[in-house]
């Protein structure tokens, strides 16, 4: 079946616009996870959605950073007047939810954010 | 908090030869560990895990077991092939509310087979 897929899947553009990332999760995956993989250094987590619910956006490195879902399944990360230090491979992952479990996170490709 | 280390790359080894990728980590509770790889121009994939001490993850010929006496989850490989060059992460689960968790990667270790 078809997996994670994000778009696009590259972006360059100049500091101070605005971008929009997307992410389409497998369907029936309740959780959806954004991370960010910048250069040298390991993915971090930016936030989850519980269906269309952000319960924590404290992983959000700055108020330009904000998510959404909406219908349970697409989800777009936004960032405003984009700065150099956000560059970035941004990465969606979604899966299935049940309590009391460990289960599989699955990855789209990824988001290749470049502003120069 | 909780964090991963792994060890820096690359590493480059020889095809037949045996792998070795260190990890620690640091974690409050009892995570479950895994292993992903990222083969070139692809997306990250779940090659192994394991949820509780002692567990030993295995798949595709690589094994890692989880040790809480050293909070290790190195990951080995008897005989590295070419097919197996890409980049491995390190990773724990932090539960963030009920059936939910993120995942805490460490910086990847790059290995590079050659013929």
């Amino acid at each position: 079946g078809a997996g994670v897929s994000q778009s696009p899947s590259n972006k360059v553009t100049e500091k101070g616009k605005d971008v929009e990332l997307r992410c389409d999760p497998i369907s029936g995956h309740t959780a959806l996870y954004w991370y960010r993989q910048r250069l040298g250094q390991g993915l971090e987590f930016l936030i989850y959605f519980q269906g269309n619910s952000a319960p924590d956006k404290s992983g959000l490195p700055s108020d330009r950073f904000s998510a959404e879902r909406t219908g349970g399944s697409v989800s777009t990360l936004t960032i405003q007047r984009t700065q150099q230090e956000d560059s970035a491979v941004y990465l969606c992952a979604s899966s299935l939810v049940r309590t009391g479990g460990n289960y599989e996170q699955y990855f789209g490709p990824g988001t290749r954010l470049t502003v120069t | 908090g909780d964090s991963v280390t792994q060890m820096e790359g690359p590493v480059t080894l020889s095809e037949e030869a045996f792998l070795t990728i260190n990890c620690t980590y640091t974690a409050t509770g009892y995570p479950s560990l895994f292993w992903y790889v990222q083969y070139p121009g692809e997306g990250l994939q779940l090659l192994l895990k394991a949820t509780k001490a002692d567990d030993k993850g295995s798949n595709k010929g690589f094994e890692a077991t989880y040790r809480k006496e050293t909070t290790s989850f190195h990951l080995e490989k008897g005989s590295v092939q070419v097919s197996d060059s890409a980049v491995y992460f390190c990773a724990l689960s932090v539960v963030v509310s009920t059936g939910f968790q993120k995942l805490v990667f460490g910086t990847g270790t790059r290995l590079l087979v050659s013929p």
